[in-house]
């Protein structure tokens, strides 16, 4: 039951390096999501795809980019990293019920935490 | 823009006391409501949902949450706190589809033996 699973947990950069966070989900959603965590702030979303093939914007999606690969996998990726990304990176997703209403359900994975020095 | 509010950010209680965590949104129209919850070290998981219908709804391991449409609020409650109840507690709420969730800054609460 490995559900979400989010690759690296760990990560150090320097200011303008860049690196990609890879997320993959196991359990056939169609909608993925990649929240920031920050203390005093909660979960900010970053960007989402709410199916394969298609990628919005969040709350904060400056400095970022997504790319929604496949079914499985919805990679963040950080061109020029800079200090104030330093934070907790978070991966979810969450099924969609056909007719019915989203059961609202974010299911996430356990979180990448990105310092940017 | 719609957002949401917990009032307390750190909660200390001693086992056995109550508990209730307050949660406001602001958006006036139709809601969907959610408390989460990150135990230290894990995922967060999702602890209770309100959609529609009897407003006190019951989520796992005996926490409730009453929605008061009049006040905007979605408090979370439970009658008597274990020490395993010490976690993050997130409120968020959804305007609609893909499950687009507003969250809340979050309140730790330490519950001492």
């Amino acid at each position: 039951n490995a559900g979400v699973t989010q690759t690296p947990k760990f990560q150090v950069l320097k200011t303008g390096q860049s690196m990609t966070l890879q997320c993959a989900q196991d359990m056939n959603h169609n909608s993925m999501y990649w929240y920031r965590q920050d203390p005093g702030m909660g979960l900010r979303l970053i960007y989402y795809s709410a199916s394969e093939g298609t990628t919005d914007k969040g709350e904060v999606p400056n400095g970022y980019n997504v790319s929604r690969l496949n079914k499985r996998e919805f990679s963040l990726r950080l061109e020029s990293a800079a200090p104030s990304q330093t934070s907790v990176y978070f991966c979810a997703s969450s099924p969609r019920i056909q007719g019915g209403p989203n059961t609202g359900e974010l299911f996430f994975g356990e979180g990448s935490r990105l310092t940017v020095l | 823009a719609q957002s949401v509010s917990q009032h307390n950010h750190h909660v200390i209680l001693s086992e056995a006391a109550s508990l209730e965590l307050g949660c406001n949104y602001s958006y006036g129209g139709t809601v969907n409501l959610f408390w989460y919850v990150q135990y230290p070290g894990q995922h967060l998981q999702l602890l209770l949902k309100y959609f529609s219908g009897d407003p006190l709804v019951k989520g796992i391991k005996g926490f409730e949450a009453e929605f008061i449409k009049s006040k905007f609020s979605f408090n979370l409650r439970k009658p008597s706190v274990q020490w395993s109840d010490t976690a993050e507690y997130f409120c968020a709420l959804s305007l609609g589809g893909y499950n687009k969730l507003i969250f809340g800054a979050g309140t730790r609460l330490a519950v001492h033996p």
